[in-house]
């Protein structure tokens, strides 16, 4: 089942915060956040377990409910560099080794 | 070190033909990863190996698409009897070992398929 992504799109001037969101209909074991310029590879963000383990870089934040079957990431004082799509992908509790990509979140940074 | 590299990084090819598409993953990674994007759309689990085995194919849509990897290192996506529904950026990604719910991949910069 793929996740849902919310906003599909979002426009920013730089220094400003945005929210990504992603959730799921299915029990999860794992979120991952990857973001994809244009014309090139997604890049590894973030990686958050369940039980409260995460797996990324330092500057960046998200949180995952696993209640809920939601994560949200957080972009403070947004950058131009961040500009992209944002792809949140899906484990499910089952801890299949396959992750289920959401449609992605378009992040464009103004000057 | 080098990254996942993919070949060719474009094709195009006319209805029913076969084509194969080729991934060299980071070195030492034992676990690979196909994906299909289209425009728009976020990358589409295709199959994941393990080794030398395809430890699950289920996103593979039909019997037209097979995928190998013989010696465990480089795999080779292959497309019979292509349509215009295959056209898509084929990507292919790697980890240091399996377990895609834990561990970070690393993607190539994918293949450009059209399919005239």
């Amino acid at each position: 089942q793929q996740p849902v992504q919310s906003p599909q799109a979002v426009i920013l001037r730089e220094g400003e915060d945005a929210v990504i969101n992603c959730s799921s209909s299915k029990a999860l074991y794992s979120v991952h956040w990857y973001r994809q310029k244009h014309g090139e590879a997604p890049v590894f963000l973030m990686i958050l377990l369940k039980g409260g383990e995460q797996k990324g870089h330092e500057k960046i934040s998200a949180s995952f409910n696993e209640k809920k079957q939601q994560s949200s990431l957080y972009l403070t004082a947004s950058q131009l560099s961040y500009s992209g799509t944002y792809f949140c992908g899906t484990a499910s509790v089952n801890r299949d080794d396959k992750i289920i990509f959401g449609k992605g979140t378009r992040l464009h940074i103004l000057p | 070190g080098a990254g996942v590299s993919q070949t060719p990084s474009n094709k195009v090819t006319e209805k029913g033909k076969y084509v194969e598409l080729r991934c060299d993953p980071i070195s030492g990674h034992t676990a690979l990863y196909w994906y299909r994007q289209s425009l728009g759309q976020g990358p589409e689990f295709l199959i994941y190996f393990q080794g030398t085995g395809a430890a699950d194919d289920s996103g593979l849509p039909n019997d037209r698409f097979f995928a190998v990897r013989p010696e465990g290192s480089v795999s080779t996506l292959k497309i019979q009897r292509t349509e215009r529904g295959d056209s898509a950026v084929y990507l292919c990604a790697s980890s240091l070992e399996g377990r895609g719910s834990y561990n970070e991949q690393f993607f190539g910069p994918g293949t450009r398929l059209t399919v005239l």
